[in-house]
C-alpha cells in the first residue's frame, strides 16, 4: 500500500532557527497536506497543496508540492517555542483515495 | 471559528466492555471520517461517510467496531467488546465535498485506554 516517509523521527533546534522537513512517497499523490498535532489534541491543518510545484506560505511556514509529485517539503522560519509539536505530512493519490499519513516528526525548540 | 466536536475526551474501560464515541462535524460538511491513531504513528482511516452512507469501511474491524451517521450529521463509533489493543486516540474529521474535499479538519479526539 501507499506509504509516506518522514525522517528523522525527532528534531531539536534553537529558538530563532529555521527548520526544514520533508516527506517522500513511494507513489504519486495529487494532494499534499501538512498538519501539526499538540499532545492530546487532534491534528490542525497548516498548509494544503493541490498542484505539482506549488509553493504556499502561511505566516512563518512555507510548504512545497514536489515536481515529481512524490514528495513535499515544509519549512518553518524563525522558530519560536510554540512551534513545538508533531508535524505530519499527509497525501492523497486521487479524489476517491483515502488520506495517507506519515509517522510524524516531533519538533523541539530550545529557548 | 467552526470546529469538529468530539466526546468524551478521555475514556477508560475494561476489556470486554462496550464503548461509544460521538462526533459532530463542522456544519455543512457532508463527509465525515473516523481515524485511529496509535501512539507514535499517524492517523489511520477506519471509516468514511458521505452524508449518511458509508463509502469506505475497508479498514474497520467489523467484528467489534461499528459506526453510524443516521441523519447525515453527527456520528457514533462503537467498540464491543473492547480489547487491550484498542487503546489509542480516536479522531473524527470532516470535510466539504467537491474541489476542497481533500482538506479534512480534525476534532480534538477521544483517548481510549483499555485495561
Amino acid at each position: 500500500g501507499q506509504q509516506l516517509n518522514q525522517s528523522p523521527q525527532s528534531m531539536f533546534i534553537q529558538e530563532g532557527e529555521d527548520v526544514s522537513m520533508n516527506c517522500t512517497s513511494s507513489s504519486i499523490f495529487n494532494t499534499w497536506l501538512w498538519y501539526k498535532q499538540d499532545p492530546g489534541e487532534g491534528p490542525v491543518l497548516l498548509i494544503a497543496l493541490y498542484k505539482a510545484g506549488e509553493l504556499t506560505s502561511n505566516g512563518r511556514l512555507t510548504a512545497q508540492f514536489g515536481i515529481t509529485r512524490k514528495d513535499s517539503f515544509l519549512n518553518i522560519s524563525a522558530s519560536i517555542p510554540s512551534d513545538v509539536g508533531i508535524y505530519f505530512c499527509a497525501g492523497r493519490a486521487g479524489a476517491n483515495s483515502k488520506l495517507t499519513f506519515g509517522k510524524g516528526i516531533t519538533l523541539s525548540v530550545r529557548p | 471559528e467552526a470546529e469538529v466536536a468530539q466526546s468524551p475526551r478521555y475514556k477508560i474501560t475494561e476489556k470486554s466492555q462496550a464503548v461509544a464515541f460521538w462526533c459532530d462535524p463542522i456544519s455543512g460538511h457532508a463527509t465525515l471520517y473516523w481515524y485511529r491513531q496509535i501512539l507514535g504513528q499517524g492517523p489511520e482511516l477506519l471509516v468514511q461517510f458521505q452524508d449518511e452512507s458509508v463509502v469506505d469501511d475497508s479498514q474497520l474491524p467489523k467484528d467489534r467496531f461499528s459506526a453510524e451517521r443516521l441523519k447525515g450529521v453527527d456520528s457514533t463509533l462503537k467498540i464491543q467488546p473492547a480489547e487491550l489493543g484498542d487503546s489509542a486516540m480516536y479522531l473524527c474529521a470532516s470535510s466539504f465535498s467537491g474541489r476542497f474535499q481533500e482538506t479534512q479538519y480534525f476534532g480534538p479526539g477521544t483517548r481510549l485506554l483499555v485495561l
